[in-house]
């Protein structure tokens, strides 16, 4: 059983589309995450959810929307996509949100935009 | 903002050499986690450090942190072609930080037979 999946693995797309990646865990974990992998491997959070809340927000473009219908999934919708947003995409879960508990990380999304 | 510099970028070594991989800040962490990231797939977590001067081993890995809690070593020995991946460190500020890790730049590590 997969911990943390998403879906599509790969996305290949035109620039100035609209795209959505899912994710969903099934560890019962309260917090969810999404991150950003550019292509030199800098892993950098992008937002992260608990309880359906949102928490953290980093500074992101508003073209990224992330939803979370319920406490098992968050996606992530990417509007008018941009050269610069091809990277891969990796969505974490964690029982709590704090500093301590351990990131389950998915298998990532590896989004290009041509 | 807190920033994690990580060296080296990439090493390249021959099996059952020894090798270590440094994780340095300026800013002081409530802990720091260690990763491992094989091609393909997601970080999977190694270790987690907590308080200064703490030292922790897996099997040939041995994790340090610092005593002022702003660096962290990780020391491979003997390496073998199995541990050949990306390690990255992340530290968490501590207080409500919601689990908003810092990751370092990552060293990519390749073990020749």
């Amino acid at each position: 059983d997969t911990a943390v999946s998403q879906t599509p693995k790969y996305l290949v797309t035109q620039m100035g589309n609209d795209k959505s990646i899912k994710c969903e865990q099934n560890l019962g974990h309260d917090t969810m995450y999404w991150y950003k992998q550019d292509s030199k491997k800098f892993l950098k959070i992008m937002f992260s959810y608990n309880n359906k809340e949102l928490i953290i927000n980093e500074t992101v473009p508003n073209r990224f929307s992330p939803k979370s219908p319920d406490k098992a999934h968050l996606n992530l919708h990417i509007n008018s996509l941009e050269l610069g947003d091809s990277a891969v995409y990796f969505c974490a879960s964690s029982q709590d949100s704090g500093g301590l508990d351990t990131q389950y990380f998915g298998p990532g999304t590896r989004l290009t935009v041509l | 903002t807190q920033l994690l510099e990580q060296s080296p970028q990439f090493l390249s070594i021959q099996e059952g050499e020894n090798l270590t991989v440094y994780c340095n800040s300026s800013s002081v962490f409530s802990s720091l986690q260690w990763y491992r990231q094989e091609p393909g797939e997601g970080p999977v977590l190694l270790v987690t450090v907590v308080t200064g001067g703490e030292v922790k081993k897996l099997k040939r890995l041995t994790f340090q942190f610092g005593d002022a809690r702003k660096d962290s070593s990780l020391h491979i020995t003997a390496a073998q072609t199995g541990d050949t991946g990306l390690y990255l460190c992340a530290g968490a500020p501590g207080g409500t930080s919601y689990g908003k890790l810092t990751f370092g730049q990552g060293t990519i590590l390749t073990v020749h037979p």
